[in-house]
């Protein structure tokens, strides 16, 4: 049962380089989901997909892009890394039938 | 938009009850949740409700919610040190594009 899987666990960038954050699960789940969490402001949406080919932003989608090629696959990319994108960054999917949403393990990222 | 406010800090002591409080404003909510993050974790979903029930009793957990009032909250029985963590209320709306919407998170502490 590997759920939402994240990789990396952790990285460290420096400002103005490039990375893709990878996220898949393995529940057949149409929507997926990316967030940040940020001390005392909770989890904000940064983009969001409700099945393949299908992406939309959220709260804060700028400095970031997603694609959704594939049903288990929601990579999301930094395109120029930037200190304000220090975060801790959770990938999440859902089924459309079942409201329940469940999380990867983050992958916690700092920009120099 | 949604908005969902939850205080920041609870302390209570090993034994007591603990109630953490969320206030939500979209009447369209469909269920609300309950998450748990422990430190350096991803998120752990507690439990759920759905906007028609008022109460739902999981073991040691009681959630509580005020439709009228738009006041959802949690009751943790019989606090143990391993219920220190961080909780999430968090709400979604109809639709099969619906985002969650998350609170700022308690931070709960059991103190000996």
């Amino acid at each position: 049962n590997a759920g939402v899987t994240q990789t990396p666990k952790f990285q460290v960038l420096k400002t103005g380089q490039s990375m893709t954050l990878q996220c898949a699960q393995d529940m057949n789940h149409e929507y997926m989901s990316w967030y940040r969490q940020d001390p005392g402001m909770g989890l904000r949406l940064i983009h969001y997909s409700v099945g393949a080919g299908i992406t939309d932003q959220g709260e804060v989608p700028n400095g970031y892009n997603v694609s959704r090629s594939t049903t288990e696959d929601f990579p999301l990319r930094l395109l120029s890394a930037a200190p304000s994108q220090t975060s801790v960054y959770f990938c999440a999917s859902r089924g459309i039938a079942k409201n329940i949403q469940y999380f990867g393990a983050g992958t916690r990222l700092s920009v120099l | 938009g949604e908005d969902v406010e939850q205080s920041l800090f609870l302390s209570v002591r090993e034994g007591d009850s603990s109630v953490i409080n969320c206030t939500y404003t979209d009447s369209s909510s469909t269920y609300l949740y309950w998450y748990k993050q422990e430190p350096g974790a991803g998120l752990q979903l507690l439990t759920y409700i759905f906007s028609n029930m008022d109460m739902k009793q999981d073991q040691r957990l009681t959630v509580l919610l005020n439709k009228k009032d738009k006041h959802l909250s949690l009751r943790i029985a019989d606090t143990q040190t391993g219920d220190s963590a961080i909780y999430f209320c968090a709400e979604i709306g109809t639709g099969t594009a619906s985002k969650l919407t998350f609170g700022t998170g308690t931070r709960l502490q059991v103190t000996l």
